[in-house]
């Protein structure tokens, strides 16, 4: 499979914990985008790389979340001191990172936090 | 602020009805519209893009939508649809290739 991979898929973890989720994206694709997305919403916009660099982070990305694409491939979404207020499906996309493009999704993790 | 409206949140139909979803966003620039769909268990996948040119784009699975600039709106289409298509369906904006921002999404149900 091609597409975008995400790991884990599921994840339970206790309230303080620190959690980590991995997106390995398309592989041609340099840009990679970070989203979470709850019950009801629409998957709501949280960092974007292109290649290594971080261009954007969302007012909704709180320093206990950190995002990091160290080579411009796989990426990582580091989450310290879990709070309930987490819970939700992270969701890795990739896009070619040109003007006419779209994203691909990955399956998403799903985090809940107890 | 910038954003992406999707007007029916959970829309109810029976086989072979017709389908419209309203999409409305309030970027002004120069906009890349899609639609995206997730069907239970599954990740988004693409339905149907617009870039430029003919603003009615045809996707897969018989979907359709129209593109009208002047009411910055991007509704979706299908003549007749099926117990198949019940899934969540995302109408998404795109700045020109920067991050993509999303509606609420719209859950249909398609009775059989």
């Amino acid at each position: 499979d091609t597409g975008v991979s995400q790991d884990p898929r599921h994840k339970i973890t206790k309230r303080g914990q620190n959690v980590t989720f991995r997106c390995d994206p398309i592989s041609e694709h340099n840009r990679l985008y970070w989203y979470r997305q709850t019950l009801g919403q629409g998957p709501e916009f949280l960092t974007y790389f292109q290649n290594e660099a971080q261009l954007e982070k969302s007012r909704l990305l709180s320093d206990r979340f950190s995002a990091e694409r160290p080579k411009g491939s796989f990426s990582t979404l580091e989450i310290q001191r879990t709070e309930q207020g987490d819970s939700a499906m992270y969701l890795c996309a990739s896009s070619l990172g040109v003007s006419n493009t779209e994203a691909f999704f990955g399956q998403g993790t799903r985090l809940t936090v107890v | 602020a910038q954003s992406v409206s999707q007007h029916n949140h959970h829309v109810i139909l029976s086989e072979a009805a017709s389908l419209e979803l309203g999409c409305n966003y309030s970027y002004g620039g120069t906009v890349n519209l899609f639609w995206y769909v997730q069907y239970p268990g599954q990740h988004l996948q693409l339905l149907l893009k617009y870039f430029s040119g003919d603003p009615l784009v045809k996707g897969i699975k018989g979907f359709e939508a129209e593109f009208i600039k002047s009411k910055f709106s991007f509704n979706l289409r299908k003549p007749s649809v099926q117990w198949s298509d019940t899934a969540e369906y995302f109408c998404a904006v795109s700045l020109t290739g920067n991050q993509f921002y999303f509606g609420t999404g719209t859950s249909l149900t398609v009775i059989p």
